[in-house]
Parts: C-alpha cells; sequence; structure tokens
C-alpha cells in the first residue's frame, strides 16, 4: 500500500504570500497524482490532477510540480478564499489514497 | 452544469443499517464509474467505495469490506450505499465522487455537498 504524507501539518500565511506544500509518496507514483482544496461545508474540488495539469476553472495561481516520490502544491500569491486543507491523492488499481490533509490558514 | 445531490443520512444507533443515494445529473450517468469518499470529524478524507460505470465492478476500502454494498441504477442516474453493521468510527460526512475520465479514471472531478451519518446509541 502506498502512502501519502502531507507536510507541514498547519501553514499560517497572510494573503499575497506565497504558499509551498508538500505530498511524499512511500513508493514512486509516476505523476499520477492529484491535489484537492476543501472547505468547511463545502464539497472538495480537484485542482491540479496528473501532478501539473491544472482543472477547469482552476485559477493560475494555483501550479503542482514533482514526479516520483516528492509532489508540490504552489500558490503563488494566496487570496482571501484559498485558505482551507489541501488533501493530495492517488489511486493504486482501485484503492484510492489521499494524504492526511495539509491546513492552510490566515496568519 | 454537474450536480450531485447525496440523501439519506442521520442518526442511527450502533449495529443498525442506512442507505444512502446520490442523484446525479449534468454527464453521462452510466459512462462513469462513481465512488463513496468519508471524512469523520476532524479527520482528512477516506475513500471506502467505487462502482463501476456498469455496475459490474464493485471496490472497497478494508474498513467497510463486508458491511457496505455499493450499487448504481442507470436508468435512473443515482448510486447507493447500503450501509450495515454500522459502528460510532463510521459516523461521517459522505461524499458522492464522480470521475473525472468515462469509464475508469485516477481522480474524482465533481464531489456532492456530503450527507452527515451519525451512528450512536
Amino acid at each position: 500500500e502506498i502512502v501519502l504524507t502531507q507536510s507541514p501539518a498547519t501553514l499560517s500565511l497572510s494573503p499575497g504570500e506565497r504558499a509551498t506544500l508538500s505530498c511524499r509518496a512511500s513508493q514512486s507514483v509516476s505523476s499520477s497524482l492529484a491535489w484537492y482544496q476543501h472547505k468547511p461545508g463545502q464539497a472538495p474540488r480537484l485542482l491540479i490532477w496528473d501532478a501539473s495539469n491544472r482543472a477547469t476553472g482552476i485559477p493560475p495561481r494555483f501550479s503542482g510540480s514533482g514526479s516520483g516520490t516528492d509532489f508540490t502544491l504552489t500558490i503563488s500569491s494566496l487570496e482571501p478564499e484559498d485558505f482551507a486543507v489541501y488533501y493530495c491523492q492517488r489511486r493504486h488499481d482501485w484503492m484510492y489514497t489521499f494524504g492526511q490533509g495539509t491546513k492552510l490558514e490566515i496568519k | 452544469e454537474v450536480q450531485l445531490l447525496e440523501s439519506g443520512g442521520g442518526l442511527v444507533q450502533p449495529g443498525g443499517s442506512l442507505r444512502l443515494s446520490c442523484a446525479a445529473s449534468g454527464f453521462s450517468f452510466s459512462r462513469y464509474s462513481m465512488n463513496w469518499v468519508r471524512q469523520a470529524p476532524g479527520k482528512g478524507l477516506e475513500w471506502i467505495s467505487t462502482i463501476s460505470a456498469g455496475g459490474t465492478g464493485t471496490y472497497y476500502a478494508d474498513s467497510v469490506t463486508g458491511r457496505f454494498t455499493i450499487s448504481r441504477d442507470n436508468s435512473k442516474n443515482m448510486v447507493y450505499l447500503q450501509m450495515n453493521s454500522l459502528r460510532a468510527d463510521d459516523t461521517a460526512v459522505y461524499y458522492c465522487a464522480k470521475d473525472k475520465v468515462s469509464y475508469s479514471s485516477d481522480y474524482f472531478d465533481f464531489w456532492g455537498q456530503g450527507i452527515l451519518v451519525t451512528v450512536s446509541s
């Protein structure tokens, strides 16, 4: 079973700052990794798929990079609406695994 | 516009049963695998089940295998989750999620708003 480990658990930043979130896989997953944004009381939203492709309607300030075991989600300049929990996710056979999440909070 | 609307949640006693429903619209439902993902209070997202587009393939997380059953009705654009032998640790918000690509996908591109299931005496 592939384990996804996200860091940091909590990230405290101010609007306008750059956010860098990390996801590390316990073994290589090639580029098969997604990022989701989740706000309380809302549906999770797909941000990035296949490590670096922005989903439909996602603003360009969101970008993804990485391959193999190390992946990064970058938000270039934080907007107030970006404060949320972010999860990485991948699929292996018919099993889907999520990281434990990074909470991005306002400093 | 893709819409997924869960229903059927509520309070149930330990050992009890509940059936969740997800009504889908805005896409060719019969071409997409569908999924259930849950979030327990204070915890992260946990995938629990997937059903293939035609309904012949069903898959489960270890935590629910043997207790939960996923099914679908492509004539009604509905997906279901029958939950039996419920335990306190099944308490969670349950989300219905659509595969990103028809027939098989690594990711979920649309999610419902979620429905709360509380297992408590």
